[in-house]
């Protein structure tokens, strides 16, 4: 099974900065890789499919890079609405893999 | 609206079972693959299972493979989680959701979780 290893696993940042999530997986993935947001009581939020496409309704200051093995994803200008748990998500075989997330405080 | 709605959560003993529901609305359930995705406290997002259209083929985690049944009545717009053989490791909130396929230019298609239920909480204790 592919694993896939976010970091920070945590981090703190103020209104207007720029953060980056790394992910990175533990074999080649092409670019079968999407985002998800998580806030606390709520259910998880699609941000971004094939690595560095937005899904529709995402705010711009959201974008992904990467693949094969190596990805970000990049908050620039955050936001206060932002703060939540970031995570990646292979899709590239079974079974599909989430990274452990990455908490993100603004 | 386009509406996922998970129930049949509960406390169970260490062993049990509990069949997990997801009512579908909004849209055509025939049309997509879907996917169980749970979270356990003070864990990450951890994916279970998915089912095709007609429900001919099923994925699992290793971690459910044997103990878990995914299946779905597209007739009453609904998708299930036959849950068995329960331990403390399996405590989470179980979501279900919409798995999408997102294609580019090239025909190259992608899954994505688009649409996402509440959730309902499975607690295993004794």
């Amino acid at each position: 099974a592919i694993q896939m290893t976010q970091s920070p696993s945590s981090l703190s940042a103020s209104v207007g900065d720029r953060v980056t999530i790394t992910c990175r997986a533990s074999q080649g993935i092409g670019n079968d890789l999407g985002w998800y947001q998580q806030k606390p009581g709520k259910a998880p939020k699609f941000l971004i499919y094939a690595a560095a496409s937005l899904q529709s309704g995402v705010p711009s200051r959201f974008s992904g890079s990467g693949s094969g093995t190596d990805f970000t994803l990049t908050i620039s200008g955050l936001q206060p609405e932002d703060s939540a748990t970031y995570y990646c998500l292979q899709d590239y075989n079974y079974p599909r893999s989430f990274g452990q997330g990455t908490k993100v405080e603004v | 609206e386009v509406q996922l709605v998970e129930s049949g959560g509960g406390l169970v003993q260490p062993g049990g079972s509990l069949r997990l529901s997801c009512a579908a609305s909004g849209f055509t359930l025939s049309m997509f693959w879907m996917t169980w995705v749970r979270r356990a406290p003070g864990r990450g997002l951890e994916w279970v299972a998915n089912i095709n259209e007609d429900g001919s083929q099923k994925n699992y985690a290793d971690s459910v493979k044997g103990r878990f049944t995914i299946s779905r009545d597209n007739g009453r717009n609904s998708l299930y989680l036959q849950v068995n053989r329960l331990t403390a490791e399996d405590t989470a909130v179980y979501y279900c959701a919409r798995d999408s396929n997102y294609c580019d230019r090239g025909g190259h298609c992608y899954d994505a979780f688009d649409i996402w239920g509440q959730g309902t909480l499975v607690t295993v204790s004794s």
